[in-house]
């Protein structure tokens, strides 16, 4: 069973729809985040939920908007978009050490490439 | 602020040769993990290692070992007898210990191709 998983692995649309990627994770974690990889590879945070509460929110436009419906699922949907939102977008799941993880490991989806015509 | 500086973008070898990944890292916090993921061509992101700040200890996988020094802040991999199979990026990160925003921040990547 995939323990991270995104839906869809590919999405093609125009500039300016509105769309979504859904991710969902089965390990059980309570922390859940969207990284976005650029065409340079370089992986940088978006944001990140624990039990359903935003904690951090890195500098990104305001038509990105995460929703978390439940600690198994953070969905990330996008508004108007642009070519410069090309790229490929992670979802990751961990378990904070706080509420008794043993570690924090990261784990990743498989990604959704995103590309804006 | 934390930072992971990856100085090699590419490296390219041949079978079987050893090859080392450099990591250096900058953070203000006394308490921080330390990881390496793999990107092979397929795209999915694969954890490797988790390393605590406070444990030195250098770990084997395998044809995988890591090498952490506090000392000089840096958290080298190194790839034993590598195959073509190791070809990927890979990407070393750091997070913050507690209190700190846990999310991780990533080197730029260093790109390993193994030849036949």
């Amino acid at each position: 069973d995939t323990a991270v998983s995104q839906t869809p692995k590919y999405l093609v649309t125009q500039m300016g729809n509105d769309k979504s990627i859904k991710c969902e994770q089965n390990l059980g974690h309570d922390t859940m985040y969207w990284y976005k990889q650029d065409s340079k590879k370089f992986l940088k945070i978006m944001f990140s939920y624990n039990n359903k509460e935003l904690i951090i929110n890195e500098t990104v436009p305001n038509r990105f908007s995460p929703k978390s419906p439940d600690k198994a699922h953070l969905n990330l949907h996008i508004n108007s978009l642009e070519l410069g939102d090309s790229a490929v977008y992670f979802c990751a799941s961990s378990q904070d050490l706080a509420s008794g993880g043993a570690t924090d490991t990261q784990y990743f989806g498989p990604g959704t490439r995103l590309t804006v015509l | 602020a934390q930072k992971v500086t990856q100085a090699q973008t590419e490296i390219s070898v041949v079978e079987k040769e050893d090859v080392t990944l450099d990591c250096v890292y900058e953070t203000r916090d006394t308490t921080y993990y330390l990881f390496w993921y793999k990107q092979p061509p397929s795209g999915e992101l694969v954890f490797l290692i988790r390393r605590n700040s406070f444990d030195e200890q250098n770990e084997i996988s395998g044809r995988y070992s890591w090498n952490f020094q506090k000392s000089t802040s840096s958290f080298n991999f190194t790839i034993t007898a590598s195959q073509v199979v190791d070809s990927a990026v890979y990407f070393c990160a750091l997070s913050g210990g507690a209190g700190s925003a846990r999310q991780l921040t990533f080197g730029s990547g260093t790109q390993l191709t193994v030849l036949p």
